[in-house]
């Protein structure tokens, strides 16, 4: 069974642009959360999918947003680009709401 | 959660030896507890996992211990080999929130 898979894997933007990560999870997995993860905050919950409602949200600004298709495929989307928005954005999927989490190998995004 | 710094806290062992990576959570509304390795350039790679009502779950090779009095989880690695070198994050939570410690940094020496 092929893994999370995450599009693409590096991206450099300018400050001010927006960008849409692409997420597809493991066939029959129905959840899909997105974290962002940086050195110096470590691993952050930005929000979580299921049945294409969002289910939580982690404290981030609405420019962060997502949303999830009907074939359980997620994107999340940043507005205005800040310097601060570089990270590895990660997406981990699962069977169903609070299920072991699978996560793929992370979009780098660097904002320059 | 935990505060997270720059600086990952580094554990250095021997090929062979047993581990052993703490965490302290805040959250005492927390119920589940998973322990996860990330290697370079990888996501993070579930390990184990402990519910609140258990204080201890074993694995192969590994074995989570709760204690929920003092908010502290703890994974151990048993005979632990060059390729557990890896950063591992403790993560909790409520099923509303999921919050990551800052990880630490296992070097396995041959």
């Amino acid at each position: 069974k092929a893994g999370v898979t995450q599009t693409p894997r590096y991206l450099i933007k300018t400050r001010g642009q927006q960008v849409t990560l692409s997420c597809s999870p493991i066939s029959g997995h129905r959840s899909v959360s997105w974290y962002q993860q940086t050195p110096g905050q470590g691993l952050q919950f930005l929000f979580e999918y299921f049945s294409e409602t969002q289910r939580n949200k982690g404290n981030f600004p609405g420019r962060f947003s997502g949303r999830q298709f009907s074939n359980s495929r997620s994107e999340m989307n940043v507005s205005t680009l800040e310097l601060g928005d570089s990270a590895l954005y990660l997406c981990a999927s699962s069977l169903w709401q609070g299920g072991e989490q699978y996560f793929g190998p992370g979009t780098r995004l660097t904002v320059t | 959660g935990e505060s997270v710094g720059l600086h990952l806290p580094t554990l250095s062992v021997q090929e062979g030896d047993n581990s052993i990576i703490n965490c302290a959570y805040s959250n005492s509304a927390s119920d589940y507890f998973i322990w996860y390795k990330q290697e370079s350039g990888k996501g993070p790679q579930f390990i184990i996992d402990i519910r609140s009502n258990m204080d201890k779950r074993q694995g192969q090779r590994v074995t989570v211990l709760l204690n929920k009095t003092v908010k502290h989880l703890s994974l151990q690695i048993a005979a632990t080999q060059p390729g557990d070198s890896a950063v591992y994050f403790c993560a909790e939570t409520d099923l509303n929130d999921m919050r990551f410690g800052a990880g630490t940094r296992l070097t396995v020496k041959p």
